[in-house]
């Protein structure tokens, strides 16, 4: 079973600051998948990776696969962006993917004006 | 196209009683998986559908069960209701049954046992 840690568990930030959030993973994988969750539930895929970097808007997602890690940045920060931001991964050995996601604790993250 | 819909969106439950919830994926979406969100525990696998069969099941006993129909709508039903049952129910739709395959959600179920 993978285990995925994300970090940090809660970030309180200025606007306009730029936010990086850590995962990393235990066990192979195929896929590793962003999401946002905003107050309420809804839940929100931002990127799926399986290699390099993806960039959309001011995200930004690496994974390093050797490392077994990946980082979300957000750049320029805004208020609107408060949410939190779930790691997941399926697939290859960690027993996801076919056999469903596993998920990180969420990374809790506020932006102040 | 219309996103993930699911009903109802909110459910008071007593304990023993059990519950049916309702997942419509995306037009053409053929594959759906369930997941259990709660403060605990976080999210968590349930079970996956694709062209009406169960191809995984997270670790969660038996009275949680699901089923798939022709149209891709699945049902997921909790028999035996706990206090712990109490939890967000999210389901999620993609086009194919590959774990690199973007997954959308739907607005969740959120039910409480009484």
């Amino acid at each position: 079973k993978n285990e995925v840690e994300q970090s940090p568990q809660n970030l309180t930030a200025q606007e306009g600051e730029f936010i990086t959030i850590n995962c990393s993973y235990s066990v192979g994988i195929s896929a590793l998948h962003w999401l946002q969750q905003h107050p309420g539930g809804g839940i929100v895929s931002l990127f799926m990776l399986s290699s390099g970097k993806k960039k959309h808007g001011r995200l930004i997602a690496t994974i390093n696969i050797q490392e077994k890690h990946s980082s979300l940045h957000i750049t320029a920060s805004h208020p609107r962006d408060s949410a939190v931001y779930i790691c997941a991964v399926g697939g290859g050995d960690s027993g996801g993917g076919a056999d469903g996601l596993t998920f990180g604790k969420g990374t809790h993250l506020i932006i102040q004006p | 196209k219309a996103g993930v819909t699911q009903t109802p969106r909110y459910l008071i439950k007593t304990r023993g009683q059990q519950v049916t919830l309702s997942c419509s994926p995306i037009s053409g979406h053929r594959s759906v998986s369930w997941y259990q969100q709660t403060p605990g525990q976080g999210l968590q696998f349930l079970f996956e559908y694709f062209s009406e069969t169960q191809r995984n099941k997270g670790n969660f006993p038996g009275r949680f069960s699901g089923r798939q129909f022709s149209n891709s709508r699945s049902e997921m039903n909790v028999s035996t209701l706990e206090l712990g049952d109490s939890a967000l129910y999210l389901c999620a739709s993609s086009d194919q049954h590959r774990e690199e395959e973007t997954q959308y959600f739907g607005p969740g179920t959120r039910l409480l046992v009484l």
